[in-house]
């Protein structure tokens, strides 16, 4: 069965730093990898997503993943970050659409900014 | 519509009571989700719709919950008898079916608190 491992619960980094999220899937074959951003009293909102070619994916405000087939990992990461990036962040793992596209959510990673 | 809708986007409800939650998502979206979330939790899925039936309803947690679509369009989540253990935000999620097409765009949620 597809599951998504989000080990860190709670991530504290100073504003400007550098910023890693992990993301550890079990899927048989070639996932389609999401990271979603829950920031507080909003709803939940798309970073970015892979389905497949390069392996380095871009996203909105400044985020990357990277997809790592042997790892089963899907990483986020920004170079610098804001207090606006301060949030909850998913990771979630779909099989390959049509009439098997469900969708499942790891446990989340909740973002904290210090100035 | 523009996006997925949600309604109502808070209901409060005595224990023991019915409760129906809607949700209306995007025109063309074959595929609709349904996720509960625990104060301070991650997403937790309920159940799945490929059109009008549910391939995957493996998340419903008891016989107390059901969920219905029609028309491949508007969805109701149904909770008979409710407990206290039910209050959570109760998210909607719908996407594109086809390839590269489960990228899910999601509803405010609806706030349910069972007193």
């Amino acid at each position: 069965a597809q599951s998504v491992t989000q080990p860190d619960i709670h991530i504290t980094v100073s504003e400007g730093a550098s910023l890693e999220l992990r993301c550890n899937y079990s899927y048989g074959a070639t996932p389609y990898l999401f990271w979603y951003v829950q920031s507080p009293g909003q709803g939940l909102q798309l970073l970015l997503k892979y389905f497949s070619g390069d392996t380095l994916v871009q996203g909105i405000k400044g985020f990357e993943a990277e997809f790592k087939r042997s790892q089963s990992s899907f990483n986020l990461r920004k170079p610098s970050v804001h207090w606006s990036d301060a949030a909850e962040y998913f990771c979630a793992v779909a099989s390959g659409g049509g009439s098997q596209g469900n969708l499942i959510f790891g446990k989340g990673t909740k973002l904290s900014v210090k100035p | 519509g523009a996006g997925v809708s949600q309604s109502p986007s808070n209901k409060v409800t005595e224990k023991g009571k019915d409760v129906e939650l809607r949700c209306d998502p995007i025109s063309g979206h074959t595929a609709l989700y349904w996720y509960r979330q625990r104060l301070g939790q991650g997403l937790e899925f309920l159940i799945y719709f490929q059109g009008n039936s549910a391939p995957d309803k493996s998340g419903l947690p008891s016989d107390r919950f059901s969920a219905e679509r029609t028309g491949e369009s508007v969805s109701t989540l149904t909770i008979q008898r409710t407990q206290q253990e039910d209050s959570a935000v109760y998210l909607c999620a719908s996407s594109f079916s086809g390839v590269g097409g489960t990228e899910a765009f999601f509803g405010q949620g609806t706030r349910l608190t069972v007193v």
